[in-house]
């Protein structure tokens, strides 16, 4: 299994620009979280999915938006880039019985905005 | 709402002593989980050990061990043995039971290990 996957490592954007951070697992997982970590602090929710077709707000959403069209993937959408957002974005997976829903996480997106 | 505390910004400890960071935190839910993250410099979240709130004893995952004390609501990482690659920085957090079950995270321990 490759666990969870995110493209790109690295991004710069400029100042209103938008990308997509793609994220993918293949563990079958049904929750799918994304969290974005600024320097020298925890992490914070951004949005979360606990299945296809169904996602909702964390604690920082504004300026993001997410889709789940399947259980592998849950895009990150950044629409209108600001420095605010300079960030690393992290991916996270889990399963939703209790017991085992330990989240894996991928390797994280580097995001500088300009 | 839940909330994590990490009062250590950093911590030192010499090679194959032990090192235990801490970590409180609140919520008003009666059951939850508690985990522990390892992130070194190259930035990947890697899982360490895990506690649920209804669990007797500690939970210990090789080196790893977490002091728990419910009622006193902290949830110590207690490393054995420290070793060089030990070195990065370390997160608490807390799951919610219900609804999103996400993570709520501390604002880390950075630790380094000395030869």
């Amino acid at each position: 299994n490759a666990g969870v996957t995110q493209t790109p490592k690295f991004r710069i954007l400029k100042i209103g620009q938008s990308m997509t951070l793609q994220c993918t697992q293949d563990m079958n997982h049904n929750y799918m979280y994304w969290y974005r970590q600024d320097p020298g602090m925890g992490l914070k929710l951004i949005y979360y999915s606990v299945g296809a077709g169904i996602t909702d707000k964390g604690e920082v959403p504004n300026g993001y938006n997410v889709s789940r069209s399947t259980t592998e993937d849950f895009p990150l959408r950044l629409e209108l880039a600001a420095p605010s957002q300079t960030s690393v974005y992290f991916c996270a997976s889990s399963y939703s019985e209790i017991g085992r829903d330990t989240q894996y996480f991928g390797p994280g997106t580097r995001l500088t905005v300009l | 709402a839940q909330k994590i505390t990490q009062t250590q910004p950093g911590m030192f400890v010499q090679e194959k002593e032990a090192v235990t960071l801490d970590c409180t935190y609140d919520t008003s839910d009666q059951s939850y989980g508690l985990f522990w993250y390892k992130q070194p410099s190259s930035g990947e979240m890697i899982f360490l050990i895990y506690q649920g709130s209804y669990d007797e004893q500690n939970a210990t995952e090789g080196r790893y061990s977490l002091n728990f004390q419910k009622a006193r609501k902290s949830a110590n990482l207690v490393i054995s043995a420290s070793q060089l690659g030990d070195s990065a920085m370390y997160f608490c957090a807390m799951r919610e039971i219900t609804g999103r079950r996400a993570l709520t995270f501390g604002s880390g321990t950075r630790l380094q290990v000395q030869p």
